[in-house]
């Protein structure tokens, strides 16, 4: 059964802080997604990662598959950054994606 | 840009009763799935569903679920007699393929059983 740990669970920042949000697994997996849950509650996919490294505005996502591990970056973090994201992946010949508890992240201006 | 689009936004409902969760996935996808959301708890997995069949389930999916592709755009989750914890957010989500395209989640409709 493939677990997701995320940390942290919370976290507060002032704007312009550079954010860390790291993501193990224990199992072996074809695909590890970053997710981005509003308020509201609708999720939006940010990035899907197999191998390397991403890149999309001021966010960068990172993965170690040999240590199960990735990371979600934020740079120049501003207040609109303040959501959940959450780490998805999924397993090797599986459909189904499994889910970290998520990171509660708000930016104070 | 193309989106998810699920009907209703939220749904309150009687223990007992049958609900109908409606979702449009995107035109060209082929792979399409449900997530349930209980409030403070992880997303969790609910089925996926390819060529108008059930490819893989969780341990949730039981027998008060069902799922079904009625026309050439609306996917359908129907739980047949609601239970209080059946209340949660759900989520349709649809993929062009499966193994390395990213999912496109809808707005997720609450239910909300009483």
């Amino acid at each position: 059964k493939n677990e997701v740990e995320q940390s942290p669970q919370n976290l507060t920042a002032q704007e312009g802080e550079f954010i860390t949000i790291n993501c193990s697994y224990s199992v072996g997996i074809s695909a590890l997604h970053w997710l981005q849950q509003h308020p509201g509650g609708g999720i939006v996919s940010l990035f899907m990662l197999s191998s390397g490294k991403k890149k999309h505005g001021r966010l960068i996502a990172t993965i170690n598959i040999q240590e199960k591990h990735s990371s979600l970056h934020i740079t120049a973090s501003h207040p609109r950054d303040s959501a959940v994201y959450i780490c998805a992946v999924r397993g090797q010949g599986a459909q189904k994606l499994v889910f970290g508890q998520g990171t509660r992240l708000t930016i104070n201006p | 840009e193309p989106e998810v689009t699920q009907t209703p936004s939220h749904q309150v409902t009687q223990m007992g009763q049958e609900v109908i969760l409606r979702c449009v996935p995107i035109s060209n996808h082929l792979y399409f799935y449900w997530y349930r959301q209980i409030l403070g708890q992880k997303v969790e997995f609910l089925v996926s569903f390819y060529n108008n069949e059930i490819s893989e389930k969780s341990e949730i999916f039981d027998d008060q679920f069902s799922v079904e592709r009625p026309d050439g755009s609306n996917f359908t989750l129907k739980i047949r007699s609601t239970k209080l914890e059946d209340s949660a957010m759900y989520f349709c989500a649809s993929s062009e393929r499966w193994l390395t395209y990213e999912q496109y989640f809808g707005p997720g409709t609450r239910l909300t059983v009483t």
